[in-house]
């Protein structure tokens, strides 16, 4: 199973871009690699999910390198309500994701 | 389709009662996944059901804890003999069916938060 490190926390203003970079070395050929945002309360909500290359949707951007080992969310122009915590998972498609790591807490301050 | 829904939202027991939450999946969703998910720490995974096949249980934390989803569809976890190590939010999620050509995201329900007494 695919062991993912993010940093524990960030902080950024309102109004700039957010990168949040995961790293899973050992991620296998049949793995993807999925984003989750989690506020206080509330179950994980899926934001984004790549293979290989780039990524986006309405709310984010996912880079991927060609080697798969890292990848990078990133998050335009944050407002206060994007504080929260992100999960990088790295899970193939035959099963169920193991655990979810600690996550990034990111604040968003004015 | 109003997502994953989850009763009750808490529930406060008191040590050695047994306790059962219920989970109602998103209707065209075949897997459910049961998490369990302490304070600082993310989601741990502890069983799923594909249909009303339990297809994992290895990760119940202990012979105390079962799940069920008898029609496959609507799944309870059951905890018995509470103890106060149990407390924490109880998660369940749903997706379709993943396959080699598509993976599909989890879509989570708001959780059961526990607190043993």
């Amino acid at each position: 199973l695919a062991k993912t490190t993010q940093p524990i926390s960030m902080d950024s203003y309102e109004g700039q871009e957010v990168n949040i970079t995961c790293s899973h070395n050992n991620i296998a050929t049949n793995d993807y690699i999925t984003w989750y945002q989690q506020f206080p309360s509330q179950g994980p909500r899926f934001i984004i999910q790549g293979y290989k290359t780039k990524v986006t949707n309405e709310v984010a951007s996912l880079f991927i390198p060609a080697d798969r080992k890292s990848s990078t969310l990133s998050l335009p122009r944050v407002s206060l309500s994007d504080t929260a915590v992100y999960y990088c998972l790295v899970d193939s498609n035959s099963g169920y994701a193991l655990n979810f790591g600690k996550g990034t807490s990111l604040l968003v301050t004015p | 389709d109003t997502g994953v829904s989850q009763d009750p939202r808490h529930k406060i027991t008191k040590r050695g009662q047994n306790v059962t939450f219920r989970c109602d999946p998103i209707s065209e969703h075949n897997r459910l996944y049961w998490y369990r998910q302490t304070l600082g720490q993310g989601p741990e995974f502890l069983t799923y059901f594909q249909n009303e096949a339990q297809l994992e249980k290895s990760r119940l934390l202990s012979d105390r804890f079962s799940a069920e989803r008898p029609k496959g569809s609507f799944s309870t976890l059951e905890i018995q003999r509470t103890e106060q190590g149990d407390s924490a939010m109880y998660l369940c999620a749903s997706s379709l069916e993943r396959t080699n050509l598509a993976n599909y995201g989890y879509t989570f329900g708001s959780g059961t938060r526990l607190t043993v007494v």
